[in-house]
């Protein structure tokens, strides 16, 4: 169990451009989740994954975010043309499909991102 | 919609000591469950203890305790004989029985100093 992995750990670019964040999950976790979290703020539900069906998606998550998970292991978030407002720390977690009741969420370390 | 409130931005608890954090929720469902997450400085965030809402008895992880007030809607978590490796921000979170969505508080960042 390597535990959950993000990458690229940071990212700065510039307004306007497109960047792509990867999730690898705790191998056999079934459900993913992906997280915005600013600056002195908790994280904020964006979109979750049960397998590769994206089966819940925050209103926060606007039409320039897209994520997916296509064969149901990794998942990708991409931001499409960034603004100055997306600079968060995005975070991705993972839990395995429970008998009842929900299952602890294993986060992985987050991608900083820093638009210009 | 849900909503977690952490009144206490910053707390400070000398080596040893016992600390309590405060959290309460808005919600209109009875079915829920409840986390405190910690977040060291610069590392990922652990789960420090889970309540189920329908469960009358605190929840109790080594060090770490609950005290969960259904009616009142609070949910504090009490650390024992805190120790150095205890500093992080600590984040309430709530969770519908019948959904995915955390909803997280804004966190209180604890300091436990020698």
């Amino acid at each position: 169990d390597t535990g959950v992995s993000q990458n690229p750990r940071h990212k700065i670019t510039k307004r306007g451009q497109n960047v792509t964040f990867r999730c690898d999950p705790i191998s056999e976790h079934n459900r993913l989740y992906w997280y915005r979290q600013t600056l002195g703020q908790g994280p904020e539900f964006l979109t979750y994954f049960q397998n590769e069906a994206q089966l819940e998606k925050s209103r926060l998550l606007s039409d320039r975010f897209s994520a997916e998970r296509p064969k149901g292991s990794f998942s990708t978030l991409e931001i499409q043309r960034t603004e100055q407002g997306d600079s968060a720390m995005y975070l991705c977690a993972s839990s395995p499909r429970g008998t009842g009741g929900p299952d602890t969420q294993y986060f992985g370390p987050g991608t900083r991102l820093t638009v210009l | 919609a849900q909503t977690v409130t952490q009144s206490q931005p910053e707390m400070s608890v000398q080596e040893a000591e016992t600390v309590t954090l405060s959290c309460t929720y808005d919600t209109s469902e009875n079915n829920y469950y409840l986390f405190w997450y910690k977040q060291p400085p610069s590392r990922q965030m652990i789960l420090v203890i889970r309540q189920e809402a329908y469960k009358q008895q605190n929840a109790t992880e080594n060090r770490f305790s609950v005290n969960f007030q259904k009616a009142a809607k609070s949910f504090s978590l009490k650390i024992s004989d805190s120790q150095l490796g205890d500093t992080a921000m600590y984040f309430c979170a709530f969770l519908p029985g019948n959904g995915q969505n955390f909803v997280f508080g804004p966190g209180t960042r604890l300091s436990v100093l020698p």
